[in-house]
């Protein structure tokens, strides 16, 4: 079975400063997609980015990036030149390509701090 | 709609009651899923749906828990003699693959259950 862990249950960084938040998964697939929710206290979940395993280069969405480490089944997300809207509650995700099925991690709470 | 619509977005029942959560995804997507969100902690995967039928229940905790899709798109999630371990943020979510091609969920804002 799949499983994502999410060693960090809180996390605060300074405005404008980085921070990298962690997450580790385990699965015998070789095909597969990895994500990173934002859930804000409105509560709706917000795709952040997303990787797909087969590509070698972590992707990267203006401010927040990847480093995908396969062999390691690693996944953290830096968050560069943070902002107090960043301040949230972070996913880890992952999804089988042969199930569909998106297995979460347990979350991280990030706060910002002015 | 423009997004995932979740109705009601809080609900209060008493323990054994039944109560029905309903969920209108984003048009044309054919994938839909239930998730169920206990206070700080991830998403719990219940069901998905690929159209009309459910692809994986595996999430679903026991018999008191069903979920319907019968046209492909509404889906509502119907839960029986509700237990008061049944409170919970339960959140629906939209995608227009799913499966094998499984790009972005869409979330809708959940449903807050909370039974007495």
């Amino acid at each position: 079975a799949q499983t994502v862990t999410q060693s960090q249950p809180e996390m605060s960084v300074q405005e404008a400063e980085t921070v990298t938040l962690s997450c580790t998964y385990d699965t015998s697939e070789n095909n597969y997609y990895l994500f990173w929710y934002k859930q804000p206290p409105s509560r709706q979940m917000i795709l952040v980015i997303r990787q797909e395993a087969y590509k070698q280069q972590n992707a990267t969405e203006n401010r927040f990036s990847v480093n995908f480490q396969k062999a390691a089944k690693s996944f953290s997300l830096k968050i560069s030149d943070s902002q107090l809207g960043d301040t949230a509650m972070y996913f880890c995700a992952f999804v089988s390509s042969n199930t569909g099925k998106l297995i979460f991690g347990q979350g991280t709470t990030l706060q910002v701090k002015p | 709609g423009a997004g995932v619509s979740q109705t009601p977005s809080n609900k209060v029942t008493e323990k054994g009651k039944y109560v029905e959560l309903r969920c209108d995804p984003i048009s044309g997507h054919t994938a839909l899923y239930w998730y169920r969100q206990s206070l700080g902690q991830g998403p719990e995967f219940l069901i998905y749906f690929q159209g009309t039928g459910a692809a994986d229940d595996s999430g679903l905790p026991n018999d008191r828990f069903f979920a319907v899709r019968p046209e492909g798109s509404v889906s509502t999630l119907k839960i029986q003699r509700t237990e008061r371990g049944d409170s919970a943020v339960y959140l629906c979510a939209s995608s227009l693959l799913g499966g094998a091609n499984t790009g972005e969920l869409f979330f809708g804002e959940g449903s807050r259950l909370t039974v007495l």
